[in-house]
């Protein structure tokens, strides 16, 4: 069984720009959610999605977005990119029903801002 | 909402000796708590986890305690061994396989 995905592994931007990263979850997980991951902060929750909708969201300002398709995949968006928002960026996918509670991590997606 | 505390933010111990990890939490509402670990460069993986109805539990080397009633809980490691070395994060949630709330991780050093 593949497990999560997540592109691009590397990115860099600038001040200004926007970014989108992908998350496929391993198949038959209907749940994914995003962390923030930096040295100073360990892994902050951004949001969760189950079946398209909106679960969850963490105390991130509206320049971070997210969606999840009918498929399962997800996507974050990070608009007006700051040079704080540099991070690895997880995602993470789940089963939500039965015993096992267990999150999926990808790989990360690592942005730099310049 | 949810936050979560974790001390020490380091731990050095020597091969063999134990290491102990302990976390809060602040919602009562929570009823999992799972530990990753996180090895230098690589994604973080489950290596034990807790639901609300159980005090402890043990796998192999490795323990959860949990007092719900003080919002606490903390993880044991015993004999550790050079391998154990990594970040270590607690986290919370109201339901197993949800989003989870993690605490800021604790670096463990085994030195042989």
């Amino acid at each position: 069984k593949a497990g999560v995905t997540q592109t691009p592994r590397y990115l860099i931007k600038t001040r200004g720009q926007q970014v989108t990263l992908s998350c496929s979850p391993i198949s038959g997980h209907r749940s994914v959610s995003w962390y923030q991951q930096t040295p100073g902060q360990g892994l902050q929750f951004l949001f969760e999605y189950f079946s398209e909708t909106q679960r969850n969201k963490g105390n991130f300002p509206g320049r971070f977005s997210g969606r999840q398709f009918s498929n399962s995949r997800s996507e974050m968006n990070v608009s007006t990119l700051e040079l704080g928002d540099s991070a690895l960026y997880l995602c993470a996918s789940s089963v939500t029903s039965g015993d096992t509670g267990e999150l999926f991590f990808g790989e990360g997606s690592r942005l730099t801002v310049l | 909402g949810e936050n979560v505390e974790q001390h020490p933010s380091t731990l050095s111990v020597q091969e063999g000796d134990s290491a102990v990890i302990k976390c809060t939490y602040s919602d009562s509402a929570s009823n999992y708590f799972p530990w990753y670990k996180q090895e230098l460069g690589k994604r973080p993986q489950l290596i034990i986890d807790i639901r609300s109805n159980v005090g402890e539990k043990k796998d192999q080397r490795i323990a959860v305690t949990l007092n719900k009633t003080a919002k606490h809980f903390s993880l044991h490691i015993t004999e550790t061994q050079p391998e154990d070395s990594a970040v270590y994060f607690c986290a919370a949630s109201k339901q197993a396989g949800t989003a989870l709330i993690f605490g800021k991780g604790t670096t463990l050093s085994v030195s042989s």
